[in-house]
């Protein structure tokens, strides 16, 4: 069964803290990516990499960097964190065509104190 | 940028009733994919429809593509309590470019099936 792991279910930080979120596909996927979702406004996409080392920039990277050393890990990773970054991490990978049928993990709740 | 926009925000049906959701979008799309998410969890995709597609259909699931009108339907026939979820549209651009990447997800319709 092909799967998306995330490291972390819940996790609590304290502001300024440096956060790394883990996500790992076993489906030899190309394509990976980071969303967040909070109420009232959806997904919204952080980064995403179409390939070992590549990263782009989604429509809300501020505060964010993300790293991809090996094809099947994608690191999301909160340099200082901040209260406003507590929300639903959502990891994502895709095959062949980056917009077509993603398999999401079961998400991070991250709370900044 | 947030292209899909789904209708109802909140659906409350009996078990055995279908449940149409509805979704519009503003630009031209390659493709419109619809997702599920059990509250508190990741998505699970459940069916994609191309630009050049009007209808498909999944099991329980009928969606229905309209291009002059920027919108489709997802509707589920004989609802079961397990369908309770969030039900999110997701638009691909076709204005986006070779090689780009505008897979944008609406806010969701949250579907309560009660038994």
């Amino acid at each position: 069964d092909v799967k998306v792991t995330q490291s972390s279910r819940y996790l609590v930080k304290r502001t300024g803290e440096k956060v790394f979120l883990e996500c790992v596909q076993d489906m030899d996927h190309e394509n990976m990516f980071w969303y967040r979702q909070d109420p009232g406004l959806g997904l919204r996409l952080i980064y995403f990499s179409y390939d070992v080392k590549m990263k782009e920039k989604g429509d809300i990277p501020e505060g964010y960097s993300v790293s991809r050393e090996k094809k099947e890990r994608f690191s999301l990773i909160l340099e200082s964190a901040s209260t406003n970054q507590t929300s639903m991490y959502l990891c994502a990978s895709s095959s062949g065509d980056k917009n077509e049928k993603l398999f999401f993990g079961s998400g991070t709740q991250l709370s900044v104190l | 940028s947030q292209q899909g926009e789904e209708d109802p925000q909140a659906l409350s049906i009996q078990e055995g009733e279908n449940a149409t959701m509805n979704c519009s979008y503003k630009t031209s799309i390659n493709n419109l994919q619809w997702y599920r998410q059990n509250s508190g969890r990741g998505l699970v995709h459940l069916i994609l429809i191309r630009s050049n597609e009007r209808e498909k259909h999944s099991g329980r699931l009928r969606v229905t593509l309209d291009t002059s009108k920027k919108s489709s339907s997802l509707l589920i026939t004989a609802s079961r309590a397990a369908d309770t979820a969030s039900y999110f549209c997701a638009t691909d651009a076709s204005d986006s470019g070779a090689g780009s990447y505008q897979l944008t997800f609406g806010k969701g319709t949250k579907l309560s099936v009660i038994p």
